[in-house]
Order: C-alpha cells, then structure tokens, then sequence
C-alpha cells in the first residue's frame, strides 16, 4: 500500500518551461519533505513543511503544504537542465517513520 | 566533514548466502536510519536507531533481517538466507539528533541476489 502517490510518474520539458509535481495522501502527516535523488546517490532534502498552508520558496522551486496537511505540490519556475532528477516526497508519520512516494523523474532538456 | 558512506558499494550474491551491509553515518550524529529502494520506487523505511538501540524496527520485512549499532555509530544490516527479491538498493541516513533533524543519506549498496 503506497501511503504517498506522486504524479507525474516522469515528466520531460524544455528548458525554460515551468512545472508542478503533486504528492498527495489520505493521511494526515505531522511534517512532509521534499528530496531530489540523481542517479547512484542517495536523496538530498530540498525543504520541510510543517503548518498546514504553508508554502516555502526555494530560488526557483516553490513548496505547498495543503490545508489538512495530507497533500502537497512543488512548483518550479524556468526550469534547467541541472534540475533533471528524481523528486520524492516523505511524509513524517507515526513520529518515526517517513514514508516515500514512489517519485517524479523529470527530466529538462536544454 | 565526511559524509554519510556506506560499504560495500556493490554487492552480488547467490540465493540462500549471507550477507552484511556497513554504514558509517557522520560523526557525531546520534540517529540512524536503513531504508530499502527498489527499482522505480521511493525508500522504503526498515528501521530507525536512536544512540545504540533500536527505537523502531517495525519496517524490517521479516526475521531474515536484522541490524545492529553495538558503539552508537557505524551500523550492520544483515541478511540471512538471501532471496531474489531482497534484490535492492539499501540507504542509510543519519541525523543529528532524531526525526526533527534532516537526515543525510549516504550513496546506498547496490545489492544483487543471482
């Protein structure tokens, strides 16, 4: 049972187009984050979010949390080459664990 | 400083052996976390050290796997009797303090079951 759905599975654009990737549940998660993983390394964290509502800008990327804090989405703006990778969500549950969703691989290409 | 590594980076065996996974989180760092990604999947959380013990190991698939932390640093994932599937990439992540902190994952062992 996959607690955390992403969408899109892969997504490829051009360069200087913008995106968003949606994580989404119907549990309520206590904190969710967002990594980037490339290939061969592990997961490198991009943001936390805690508070329901709470968005986060990150250069480029800009973080949601939803109301209920069961979903979110990350939304990047004029998208690079260098932002080719797999993005993954983990939400915090049961105060120990993370739960992954499966993960968005974008790739932009120049 | 050094960050999370882990040993042996690849690792091929037969079906049926044993085998050992090392992880050297970074120093100072008193929580440690094993998770498991297949192909095409996000981590999958295993278990969760807090110092030398165990806080959670609710995540370790079945009693063919176990892992230990005797010293409150580098951990052992061990894998009796190996089966295909256990065919995966195994992360280890450590943090901080606990699961307020980030965790910083090292690069994972690439394990093969033949």
């Amino acid at each position: 049972t996959q607690l955390l759905e992403q969408s899109p599975q892969f997504l490829s654009i051009q360069e200087g187009e913008n995106l968003t990737v949606y994580c989404n549940s119907s549990s309520v998660f206590s904190s969710l984050q967002w990594y980037r993983q490339e290939p061969g390394e592990g997961p490198v964290l991009l943001v936390t979010v805690v508070t329901g509502g709470e968005v986060k800008k990150l250069k480029r990327l800009t973080f949601q949390f939803g109301d209920a804090r069961k979903d979110s989405s990350l939304h990047i703006t004029a998208a690079q080459p260098g932002d080719t990778g797999l993005y993954l969500c983990a939400g915090r549950y049961n105060f120990n664990k993370f739960y992954f969703g499966s993960g968005t691989k974008l790739n932009v290409k120049p | 400083g050094a960050g999370v590594s882990q040993t042996p980076s690849n690792k091929v065996t037969e079906k049926g052996k044993y085998v050992e996974l090392r992880c050297d989180p970074i120093s100072g760092h008193t929580a440690l976390y094993w998770y498991r990604q297949s192909l095409g999947q996000g981590p999958e959380f295993l278990i969760y050290f807090q110092g030398t013990g165990a806080a959670d190991d609710s995540g370790l698939p079945n009693d063919r796997f176990f892992a230990v932390r005797p010293e409150g640093s580098v951990s052992t994932l061990k894998i009796q009797r190996t089966e295909r599937g256990d065919s995966a990439v195994y992360l280890c992540a450590s943090s901080l303090m606990g699961v307020e902190e980030t965790q910083y994952f090292g690069p994972g062992t690439r394990l093969l079951v033949l």
